[in-house]
């Protein structure tokens, strides 16, 4: 089924451990984006991309990086956990912001850092 | 700086009625402004889009108005059904770059 792949859908990390969330998308979508939501708090934007090779800082970039080797892969990369970083990540895509209605998201991915 | 406030956070009502989600934004310069759904342990599905030079949009029982000049927009829910529960977000596009701006989300729960 075409969409956003998101692995995995749950981990649990020490602190001070890394991990990375996958996502991978099959629409041939140019724009990726991670956000992370906390309990009670709308989205907010870690990283963006808007092609392969091109990548940027949104909103919350602190203690993660990313990268964009491919159209369909933009993976987000924990170094060093902290329980701060506890929270619901979402990776969506799109082809065109300006049509908007064609953000497609991932199903989620909950990670709690103890 | 944009902010996104969605009130009330939380809204049960009977199935049948129409209801009525709001969203306020700080900054009149948007570029456009969305609505989604969000189902527990599930991804976001897009509503509707609301271009900065439109009024309102529609899609079946749905319908949502957006009046920039006051920063404000709805979310019109007609005949609601039990299948209409989850949680609703707004989500703007400012002017000035890609990134989507988004509120708290109103859960709604409508009772049988």
């Amino acid at each position: 089924n075409a969409g956003v792949t998101q692995t995995p859908k749950f981990r649990i990390l020490k602190i001070g451990q890394s991990m990375t969330l996958q996502c991978t998308q099959d629409m041939n979508h140019n724009y990726m984006y991670w956000y992370r939501q906390d309990p009670g708090m709308g989205l907010k934007l870690i990283y963006y991309s808007v092609g392969a090779g091109i990548t940027d800082k949104g909103e919350v970039p602190n203690g993660y990086n990313v990268s964009r080797s491919t159209t369909e892969d933009f993976p987000l990369r924990l170094e060093l956990a902290a329980p701060s970083q506890t929270s619901v990540y979402f990776c969506a895509s799109t082809h065109d912001p300006g049509q908007g209605g064609g953000y497609t998201f991932g199903s989620g991915t909950r990670l709690t850092v103890v | 700086k944009q902010e996104v406030t969605q009130i009330p956070a939380a809204l049960s009502v009977p199935e049948g009625e129409n209801l009525v989600l709001n969203c306020s934004f700080t900054d009149s310069a948007i570029y456009n402004l969305q609505w989604f759904r969000q189902d527990p342990g599930k991804g976001l599905t897009s509503l509707l889009l609301i271009q900065s030079s439109q009024r309102e949009q529609t899609s079946g029982r749905l319908n949502a108005s957006l009046d920039k000049s006051s920063g404000r927009s709805t979310l019109y829910i007609a005949a609601s059904q039990p299948g209409d529960s989850a949680t609703y977000l707004c989500a703007v596009r400012p002017d000035s770059n890609y990134q989507l701006i988004w509120g708290a989300g109103t859960k709604l729960i409508i009772k049988p």
